[in-house]
């Protein structure tokens, strides 16, 4: 069982715009900032944001983040079918057991 | 280039004892943490613990404290991972990443390509 819950899935069609949540509480999203990464099938993990909404150089516009309270938004616009892959979201738990976090992931097939 | 490489997969049975490592090249490794990352076949990505090479200040998670050791060698610019005796629920893909910050700012930023653990008798 995750910290941050994520829906297991979503699906969108090709062109169309997606978001995916990330819930969690006071003492994670509610304090820290939330990132978010992209896991292709068969690869490994890669930054999409940073500090809620920030993009890392070489990742479309396309990729988006706001977080409101305890909660976290993934926004993809524009869906491609290279986009199918799972994403999960990460912050830091301030909790007395400090630390990393990720949410469960989240699976997007672009129909 | 700015990378992580990581060990190559390895094969072992239970109780026998492993280490796999992580090593960084293109930036200063003694600025950066460096992470390490569970991801069971099918699962999710699971935060096991941090250390930062420019002291070795450590960081476990509690589900992995006790389970495994996080070290590093700033002298080779190295991360390890090691298991003292091996369970057939350790078989994982393991990633090492980097991360500039610990707390409030915390994400990783450069991960390596994982090194593939199989447990079995």
């Amino acid at each position: 069982q995750s910290v941050l819950t994520q829906p297991p899935s979503v699906s969108a069609a090709p062109g169309q715009k997606v978001t995916i949540s990330c819930s969690g509480s006071s003492s994670n999203i509610g304090n820290n900032y939330v990132s978010w990464y992209q896991q292709l099938p068969g690869t490994a993990p890669k930054l999409l944001i940073y500090e809620n909404n920030k993009r890392p150089s070489g990742i479309p516009d396309r990729f988006s983040g706001s977080k409101s309270g305890t909660s976290a938004t993934l926004g993809i616009t524009g869906l491609q079918t290279g986009d199918e892959a799972d994403y999960y979201c990460g912050t830091w738990d301030s909790s007395l057991s400090a630390g990393g976090v990720f949410g469960g992931g989240t699976k997007l097939t672009v129909l | 280039e700015v990378q992580l490489v990581q060990s190559g997969a390895e094969v072992k049975k239970p109780g026998e004892s492993l280490k796999i490592s992580c090593k960084g090249s293109g930036y200063s490794f003694t600025s950066y943490w460096i992470g390490w990352v569970r991801q069971m076949p099918g699962k999710g990505l699971e935060w096991m613990g941090i250390i930062y090479p420019g002291d070795s200040d450590t960081r476990y998670s509690p589900s992995f404290q006790g389970q495994v050791t996080i070290s590093a060698d700033k002298s080779i610019s190295t991360a390890y991972l090691q298991w003292s005796s091996l369970k057939a629920s350790d078989t994982a893909m393991y990633y090492c990443a980097r991360s500039q910050w610990l707390t409030v700012y915390w994400y990783f930023d450069l991960w390596g390509r994982g090194t593939l653990v199989t447990v079995s008798s």
